[in-house]
């Protein structure tokens, strides 16, 4: 059993650039969760795909947009990339029958604004 | 709004002793409440969490402690070892599952 991927590692941008992360969900998980982390804070979430579909939204403004694959990968688009945008990007996967709050995070791409 | 935070940015234990992580929240409707533990270069790893109707919560060398009169709840570690060295958070999840808030994190530091 795979666990939750993520790619790239890491990113360098300009500001106005848009840009493009990746996620695999671990093997039979189908929905997965996008979350911003800071430096020194906690993750903030950023939203949620479950069968493809957005399923909830926390406060970020639409240049932040996602996709999920019939795979159940998904991928996190951020437009007009913005400086307060540098962070670590992390995606997490839960699967249906577990506990809220169970799911299973990748290792993060950390996207640098400059 | 809601929150989720922490008394203590960091936490220095001896080996051997036992850890208690303090966590405050505002949201009285939180279904459950979750602790993760967040290793240098990896994501938050789910350690334990607590339904809302609970008090206690025990696992492996782990208890959680909620205190919904105060809307405070805590993470003991017994028997601390240089691997629980880490940032740990904690969170809650809302009604409708799909949305978890984290607080921002006490460091712990496990000296040998």
């Amino acid at each position: 059993e795979t666990g939750v991927t993520q790619s790239p590692t890491h990113l360098i941008k300009t500001r106005g650039q848009q840009v493009t992360l990746r996620c695999s969900s671990q093997s039979g998980h189908n929905t997965v969760s996008w979350y911003q982390q800071a430096l020194g804070q906690g993750p903030q979430f950023i939203f949620q795909y479950y069968r493809e579909e957005e399923n909830g939204r926390g406060n970020f403004p639409p240049r932040f947009s996602g996709l999920q694959f019939p795979n159940y990968s998904s991928e996190l688009n951020v437009n007009a990339l913005e400086l307060d945008d540098s962070a670590l990007y992390l995606c997490a996967s839960s699967s249906p029958g577990t506990r809220a709050g169970e799911q299973y995070f990748g290792p993060g791409t950390r996207l640098t604004v400059t | 709004g809601e929150s989720v935070g922490l008394h203590l940015p960091t936490l220095s234990v001896q080996e051997g002793d036992n850890s208690i992580i303090n966590c405050a929240y505002s949201n009285s409707a939180s279904d459950y409440f979750i602790w993760y533990k967040q290793e240098s270069g990896k994501g938050p790893q789910f350690i334990i969490d607590i339904r809302s109707n609970m008090d206690k919560r025990q696992g492996q060398r782990v208890t959680v402690l909620l205190n919904k009169t105060v809307k405070h709840l805590s993470l003991q570690i017994a028997a601390t070892q240089p691997g629980d060295s880490a940032v740990y958070f904690c969170a809650e999840n809302n009604t409708g599952g799909f949305k978890t808030i984290f607080g921002a994190g006490t460091r712990l530091f496990v000296k040998a």
